[in-house]
């Protein structure tokens, strides 16, 4: 139980264009879901966590216009990186707190290459 | 804010070693703790999920040790085998909220 799955698995784009990642809960509703960003040889770190039926939380320095979050259901989060550039080209993966195993649960993962 | 840290970096360890993996965090005050595993590009696996109220978590070859007093956490493998090649990350949350991770241990078991 508690499984989050998270699409696509990679994707590559041209600089300039958007890109939508999904991320879904398939046996539990999570009304919190996170979002994590992870560059090569680095840890995790949080860029906002996303509520149902509200606006996100973005960390510090994270830019909330170019990082569209929404969660308009309890088992759906996308993340949409608008107007992609080269350093946005990160591991972004996404979380939520599962109460059926009392911790939290990860998507698989995004690759997003910007070229 | 929660501050997480993990030793070694990295490890390279010959086929059927024993050995342990640390981890610290900085305030005490959690609620559990969890270990993780991540290929490289792939997401993250949960290994073990040690509630405050517990000491260790054992599952397998893996046994996950917390002492909440002193901020640590110690994840011992067995026995280890070239498929326990990974990054290990050790995570607790940041309030009620999100969680916190260490920059991990790269793991590499030679056969």
């Amino acid at each position: 139980g508690a499984v989050v799955s998270q699409h696509p698995s990679w994707v590559i784009c041209k600089s300039g264009t958007s890109v939508k990642i999904e991320c879904r809960s398939l046996d539990f509703q999570a009304t919190t879901m996170f979002w994590y960003r992870q560059f090569p040889k680095q840890s995790l770190m949080l860029m906002a966590t996303s509520n149902e039926g509200s606006k996100a939380t973005y960390e510090q320095g994270v830019e909330k216009d170019k990082f569209l979050i929404n969660h308009a259901s309890l088992t759906l989060s996308t993340l949409t990186v608008t107007s992609a550039h080269p350093e946005d080209s990160s591991f972004y993966i996404c979380s939520a707190k599962a109460e059926l195993v009392r911790g939290y649960t990860f998507g698989s993962g995004t690759r997003l290459t910007v070229v | 804010k929660q501050e997480v840290t993990q030793i070694p970096a990295a490890l390279s360890v010959p086929e059927g070693e024993n050995l342990v993996l640390n981890c610290s965090f900085t305030d005490s005050a959690i609620y559990n703790l969890q270990w993780f595993r991540q290929d490289p590009g792939k997401g993250l696996t949960s290994l073990l999920l040690i509630q405050s109220s517990q000491r260790e978590q054992t599952s397998g070859r893996l046994n996950a040790s917390l002492d909440k007093s002193s901020g640590r956490s110690t994840l011992y493998i067995a026995a280890s085998q070239p498929g326990d090649s990974a990054t290990y990350l050790c995570a607790v949350p940041q309030g009620d909220n999100d969680m916190r991770f260490g920059a991990g241990t790269r793991l590499t078991v030679k056969p």
